[in-house]
């Protein structure tokens, strides 16, 4: 079964700044079939990329996603207010699917 | 606009069983795979259950489980309501969770992200 570890489990940054969020494969995910949401406090998590480097429709370009095999990445310039907030990775090449356990980006 | 509201959910005794249900609209559940996603308190996401859209010749559907769950929770719609189910049955502490219902992103199958999501229902289990 495959497992999605990410890191760092919490990022202190400052509006302003940029973020580099990283999820990485217990095993080659193929198709590149990696999805990332961003929840926030008391909401549904929501879709930002998919198939590792796509946008979902309406996220601006300040997202964006990388990688392939094991290692994927999620790039976010220029943080606002609104995007401190709980980021998760999600593979769907096969059933079960999984989630990573998060990567909380906090302000500093 | 797809939209999808969830019901049900509540307090339960270890042992019990709930029901949730999750409505959709802007779309129909024949035409789109659904699935069941829970977070337990300040914790993370985790996939519970899944089930494909229907086979345009035989209207079946396919259901997926966690391990964690299989035996126990059931996956189900009802296309005339257009409304998905997830019977749960011999409860436990452990399933204390926000439950949220998810709809994937394209395709009939499960092999898709989750574009939509309702807005969680709180499943707590205890005496």
């Amino acid at each position: 079964e495959l497992v999605l570890t990410q890191s760092p489990g919490t990022l202190s940054l400052s509006p302003g700044e940029g973020a580099t969020l990283s999820c990485r494969a217990s095993q080659n995910v193929y198709n590149n079939y990696i999805a990332w949401y961003q929840q926030k406090p008391g909401q549904a998590p929501s879709l930002l990329i998919y198939h590792a480097s796509t946008r979902a429709t309406g996220i601006p370009d300040k997202f964006s996603g990388s990688g392939s095999g094991t290692d994927f990445t999620l790039t976010i310039t220029t943080l606002a207010p609104e995007d401190f907030a709980v980021y998760y990775c999600q593979h769907y090449n096969d059933s079960p699917c999984a989630f990573g356990q998060g990567t909380k980006v906090e302000i500093k | 606009d797809v939209q999808l509201l969830q019901s049900g959910g509540g307090l339960v005794q270890p042992g019990g069983s709930l029901r949730l249900s999750c409505t959709a609209s802007g779309f129909t559940l024949t035409s789109r795979g659904m699935g069941w996603v829970r977070q337990a308190p300040g914790q993370g996401l985790d996939w519970v259950s899944s089930i494909s859209a229907s086979a345009t010749t035989t209207n079946y559907a396919s259901t997926y489980y966690a391990d964690s769950v299989k035996g126990r929770f059931t996956i189900s719609r009802d296309t005339s309501k257009n409304t998905l189910y997830l019977q749960m049955n011999s409860l436990r502490a452990e399933d204390t969770a926000v439950y949220y219902c998810a709809k994937y992103s394209y395709g009939s199958g499960t092999l898709a992200p989750f574009d939509y999501w309702g807005q969680g229902t709180l499943v707590t289990v205890s005496s």
